[in-house]
């Protein structure tokens, strides 16, 4: 059974750069019909789609309003994918979840199995 | 900011069927995207409730029906238990494939 663990700081200070990772267990990250993601959702609030990208590194999509300030990245030596969101405000503020992107044809792409969230907080 | 909206939210009384709606547009369910829809229960992450429009992962009842017409979809649940309260989310893609989620469904089970 596939499952999907974040890690990371809880606290980051504004200006400086969230870094998360996650791991995935039970299954291996290196299959070419899934992506490996971001979601985010600010405290009673909705759902926030950041980026994923393909285990190769060769394919990777991005939330155009984050696109400047986001990286994802995946390590398949220790089956592992992380995120990397610089310059945080305290509108970063929130629950993020990694998750598994499939793809079932070109125009059906969804997130079939999360991680638990990690409540991250920007703030001085 | 989402660009597929939802109803915030929705009731029934047990036994009750209730149905959300999430509306997009040309660009996004009306291109041809499948809509894939999430039920996140307080406290906890997401989980995958219906893809590809009408499926059922394993293990989820088939109370829970999707439905795609035009620039809109649609969930229903039928048969309401109190289980069932719980914010509800759908999602679905534009031509540069970043996803996009609905603003979000909360149901109350009266």
């Amino acid at each position: 059974q596939l499952q999907l663990q974040e890690s990371g700081p809880g606290l980051v200070k504004p200006s400086e750069t969230l870094s998360l990772t996650c791991t995935v267990s039970g299954g291996s990250i290196s299959s070419s019909s899934y992506y490996w993601g971001w979601i985010r959702q600010p405290p009673g609030k909705g759902l926030e789609w950041i980026g994923s990208m393909h285990y190769s590194g060769s394919t990777y999509h991005y939330n155009p309003s984050l696109k400047s300030r986001v990286a994802i990245s995946v390590d398949t030596s220790k089956n592992q994918f992380s995120l990397r969101l610089t310059s945080v405000t305290a509108a970063d503020t929130a629950v993020y979840y990694c998750a598994r992107r499939r793809i079932d044809y070109s125009s059906s792409w969804y997130e079939d199995c999360w991680g638990q969230g990690i409540l991250v907080t920007v703030s001085s | 900011q989402s660009v597929l909206t939802q109803p915030p939210s929705v009731s029934g009384a047990p036994g009750q069927r209730v149905t959300i709606s999430c509306s997009g547009s040309s660009s996004n369910i009306g291109a041809g995207y499948d809509v894939h829809w999430y039920q996140q229960l307080p406290g906890t992450a997401p989980k995958l409730l219906i893809y590809g429009n009408t499926n059922r992962p394993s293990g989820v009842p088939d109370r829970f029906s999707g439905s795609k017409s035009g620039t809109s979809a649609s969930l229903a649940i039928s048969g309401l238990q109190a289980e069932d309260e719980a914010d509800y989310f759908c999602q679905s893609c534009d031509s540069s494939l970043s996803a996009l989620f609905g603003t979000g469904t909360k149901v109350t089970v009266l």
